[in-house]
């Protein structure tokens, strides 16, 4: 069954720290990946996707994600957080072969990031 | 970019009474809307799949008849919470993607939710 999985219900970073946020999905074939952020009260907000091509992809507020397609994963990164950045994240795959638009959902990871 | 604008953004109604969300793609068309159900735990489910001109799709277990589901236009798409009670109190949002711009590949856009309270 596909799934996606984001391991880690919280992370604490220090504010001026890098960041990961771990995401692993099991969908055959090539998916498209995708980071979404969701501020409090709010809808969520696209980040960056992988569709083919470079496995490190640059997106919105200085977030990247690298693909790594032999560990069928695709961690959120930012080299330096911001408090700003506290939010709750989720990742999400897409089956290619699938013919509609309907995305596979993470749990959601809650950031924290502490002045 | 795109924008989809979800109205209201919260409401109390009374047990018993019905409550319609509205989810409108402002400068896209939108075939299909996806409406979720966000709990407080954090995670996202899929209600439902709205398809323009015909009748929606329900995830396994939400009730068709309790949350009824319009989409008449290419714009508009609507949630209607029927004889709504405390228990579906809940985030609702919607969804849509820019279906003729990127194909599969295009991220869906979000409207900002709608947080119901029944009492």
């Amino acid at each position: 069954a596909q799934s996606v999985a984001q391991p880690e219900d919280q992370v604490n970073v220090a504010e001026g720290n890098p960041l990961t946020v771990k995401c692993t999905y099991s969908v055959s074939g090539n998916p498209y990946l995708f980071w979404y952020v969701q501020y409090p009260n709010r809808g969520l907000q696209f980040l960056l996707k992988y569709i083919t091509g470079d496995n490190l992809v640059k997106g919105s507020y200085g977030f990247e994600a690298e693909f790594n397609k032999s560990q069928t994963s695709f961690h959120l990164k930012k080299p330096s957080a911001l408090v700003s950045d506290s939010a709750l994240y989720f990742c999400a795959v897409r089956d290619p072969g699938d013919s509609n638009y309907q995305l596979i959902w993470g749990a959601g990871t809650k950031l924290i990031i502490k002045p | 970019g795109a924008v989809v604008s979800q109205h209201p953004s919260w409401v109390i109604c009374k047990s018993g009474t019905s409550v319609k969300i509205e989810c409108r793609s402002l400068d896209f068309q939108a075939t299909t809307m996806f409406w979720y159900r966000q709990f407080p735990k954090q995670s996202l489910m899929l209600m439902a799949t709205s398809n323009e001109g015909s009748k929606a799709t329900y995830e396994q277990g939400v009730e068709k008849d309790k949350f009824l589901i319009n989409h008449a236009s290419l714009t508009l798409s609507t949630l209607t919470v029927t004889s709504a009670h405390p228990e579906d109190s809940s985030f609702y949002i919607c969804s849509a993607a820019q279906e003729r711009l990127g194909g599969y590949n295009s991220p869906l856009h979000f409207g900002n939710g709608t947080r119901l309270t029944v009492t």
